[in-house]
């Protein structure tokens, strides 16, 4: 009965280098979010995916960020090019698409830029 | 612009004493509302949720309260205990599978 799982829990990047954060929702889940905190602020919304579609990407920076979900394996969000303020926790969610309204949350992966 | 607001940072209480944590929203079309519970290093983990058509709900020493008219709501966890220390977000989801705005979080220290 294995939750949200995210990996790796914590990544070092440097500069202009890529960074590629995974999630598995939890069995049964269809509908996958992808949060950021920053420090002292409260998660942000970024994007939401089903299978192989993104459904809302509202909160997602335009520029090197892109997330997918798809048919087969876990999510993943992916940040080109990083900078310092890219350095944060990236939290993801699941949710079955019916039944109650809350979102099970995995425990985070933290980004350090240096 | 902020649509869910938690105005106190931290919060101090005795063991065994009541913990009340605010939150207000601005938006009017929100008609459900989560709490959730973090530790540091750890996921959000949900932790009680009031639907707008209710004014009160309770889950053992945790109850939520609505008031729907001051766009408010409030958490009260009683008697609090040192596990109960931990960063707690008001949260309103867009829908039933829509994203969820949060509010900044309170942290909530019990003190022996």
């Amino acid at each position: 009965n294995a939750g949200v799982m995210q990996n790796p829990r914590h990544l070092v990047r440097r500069r202009g280098q890529e960074a590629r954060l995974r999630c598995s929702p939890m069995k049964g889940h269809s509908h996958v979010y992808w949060y950021r905190q920053l420090p002292e602020e409260g998660l942000k919304f970024m994007v939401y995916l089903q299978k192989e579609n993104i459904i809302d990407e509202s909160g997602m920076p335009k520029e090197r960020f892109s997330a997918e979900f798809p048919k087969e394996g876990p999510s993943i969000l992916r940040i080109q090019q990083v900078v310092r303020g890219d350095s944060a926790a990236y939290f993801c969610a699941s949710h079955e698409g019916t039944g109650p309204y809350e979102q099970y949350f995995g425990p985070g992966t933290r980004l350090t830029v240096t | 612009d902020q649509q869910v607001k938690q105005n106190s940072p931290s919060l101090s209480v005795q063991e065994g004493r009541i913990s009340i944590l605010n939150c207000d929203y601005t938006n009017s079309m929100f008609d459900y509302f989560l709490w959730y519970k973090k530790y540091p290093a750890e996921g959000p983990t949900f932790l009680i949720s009031i639907s707008s058509i209710k004014d009160k709900n309770e889950d053992g020493r945790f109850t939520v309260f609505l008031n729907k008219s001051a766009k408010h709501l409030s958490l009260h966890i009683v008697p609090s205990q040192p596990g109960d220390s931990a960063v707690y977000f008001c949260a309103a989801p867009m829908n039933r599978d829509d994203k969820i705005i949060f509010g900044k979080g309170t942290r909530l220290h019990i003190l022996p």
